[in-house]
């Protein structure tokens, strides 16, 4: 799997854009990048995942450079509901096991 | 939709007995997940299924733990005898074909 390296600790206001950046320049082929986030209390939540396009759901975009060797999950209007530890993951090919590493704490300030 | 469902969501239990944990996946979710998470950590595998075969227990600590996932479906996570060093989070989660997982609200066990 390839190794990704995240900030520990990221601040926020609330309603601003919240760029999180990940870098996982060992990626290789087809591998693709997942992120999750984990509230307190609760089991990680499923955020976004791609290969090499900018991806946008209901949730996040993920904006994956030409390279394909760091990403930023953007939180366009982050809410205090946003507060959590979030985890940038390259699986692997043919790998389903996810190593979460110890992701960034985003705060959201009110 | 239901989600990961998750049982007890806490335990407290002395050292040297026993606990087990329960799961049922999100229906149709032919892949299982055990993960353990200490705090202050992301979560680790522990083992994975595919419907009832374990294809990877290579994280599960054989001499105490034991999982089993009969008929496919609901998964049972077990620690004979537990360690105070077992305190964590037992989280379970499940996928469809493919590597999105869908994770329950975790068991959090205090060995004492």
């Amino acid at each position: 799997d390839a190794k990704t390296t995240q900030p520990p600790s990221m601040d926020c206001a609330e309603g601003r854009a919240a760029n999180l950046p990940c870098n996982h320049s060992t990626i290789s082929g087809n591998e693709y990048v997942y992120w999750y986030r984990q509230i307190h209390s609760q089991g990680p939540q499923y955020i976004i995942h791609g290969l090499k396009n900018n991806e946008t759901n209901e949730m996040a975009s993920l904006i994956i450079t030409e390279d394909r060797k760091s990403s930023t999950l953007i939180l366009p209007h982050a809410t205090l509901r946003d507060t959590a530890v979030y985890y940038c993951i390259v699986p692997g090919t043919g790998a389903n096991n996810l190593f979460f590493g110890t992701g960034t704490r985003l705060t959201v300030i009110p | 939709e239901a989600g990961v469902v998750q049982s007890p969501r806490y335990k407290i239990i002395e050292k040297k007995q026993p606990v087990a944990f329960w799961c049922n996946p999100i229906s149709g979710h032919n892949t299982l997940y055990w993960y353990l998470q200490n705090l202050g950590q992301g979560p680790e595998l522990l083992i994975r299924y595919e419907n009832e075969e374990a294809v990877d227990d290579s994280q599960l600590p054989k001499d105490r733990f034991s999982a089993e996932r009969l008929k496919g479906v609901d998964s049972t996570l077990k620690i004979q005898p537990a360690e105070l060093g077992d305190s964590a989070v037992y989280l379970c989660a499940s996928s469809p074909q493919g590597r999105v997982q869908y994770f329950g609200p975790g068991t959090r066990l205090t060995v004492l």
